[in-house]
């Protein structure tokens, strides 16, 4: 099965900088989704991992290190727009269907 | 970017009552597609995934007689809730696989309360 384990919820402050981890078990690892979910929404796509390495979007990055089953969401400059709940995603080919999997995300409250 | 839509946006029915909520892909075809149920403050949990052209898989405890997933074109599924009962109350959510970045996108969500 899967296992991805992501904080409940994390606190900060306008301007400054968040990380998010997650951590994750699979078994056919296929990629790392980040999504971003506000209250009542559906998630939009933030950012895809299959390599190695960090990816840059503006003021959204996403890191990957598969031999440590980690990743993490880094968000700059953050504006009181960016509280929501973020989702770290595990596709895994075992399933025949590369599902996607979610871990139970974590809610980000950005205060002034 | 890729879109999906979902219709309705909120039913509320009656109990014992079938709703019907359809899953669309605007500007890209979806082989796959799958179903996602929320309940507050939780997250995703996978239903099923809907292939076109062939049954869908049920992820394990979902009734596929309770729950019929017809995906009847490359831009289409549908999930018909049957005999609905207060429990099944939840946010539904779609998405698409777009095969050309291999991503999925998520429709908007319905919000199903049965009375």
């Amino acid at each position: 099965g899967q296992n991805i384990d992501q904080p409940t919820e994390m606190t900060a402050t306008e301007g400054a900088i968040v990380q998010i981890n997650c951590t994750y078990q699979t078994s056919g690892f296929n990629g790392l989704f980040w999504y971003q979910q506000h209250a009542g929404e559906a998630p939009t796509f933030l950012s895809y991992n299959v390599l190695d390495g960090l990816e840059e979007k503006g003021r959204f990055s996403s890191f990957l290190s598969r031999s440590k089953g980690y990743s993490y969401l880094l968000l700059k400059e953050l504006q009181m727009k960016d509280s929501a709940s973020y989702l770290c995603a595990v596709r895994d080919r075992g399933t025949g269907a590369n599902n996607l999997f979610f871990g139970t995300g974590t809610r980000l409250t950005v205060i002034p | 970017g890729a879109v999906v839509s979902q219709h309705p946006s909120r039913v509320i029915c009656k109990s014992g009552t079938s709703v019907k909520i359809e899953c669309r892909s605007l500007d890209f075809q979806a082989t796959t597609m799958f179903w996602y149920r929320q309940f507050p403050k939780k997250s995703l949990m996978l239903m099923a995934t809907s292939n076109e052209g062939s049954k869908a898989t049920y992820e394990q405890g979902v009734e596929k007689d309770k729950f019929l997933i017809n995906h009847a074109s490359l831009t289409l599924s549908t999930l018909t809730v049957t005999s609905a009962h207060p429990e099944d109350s939840s946010f539904y959510i779609c998405s698409a696989r777009e095969m050309t970045v291999d991503t999925q996108y998520f429709g908007p969500g319905t919000r199903l309360t049965v009375l």
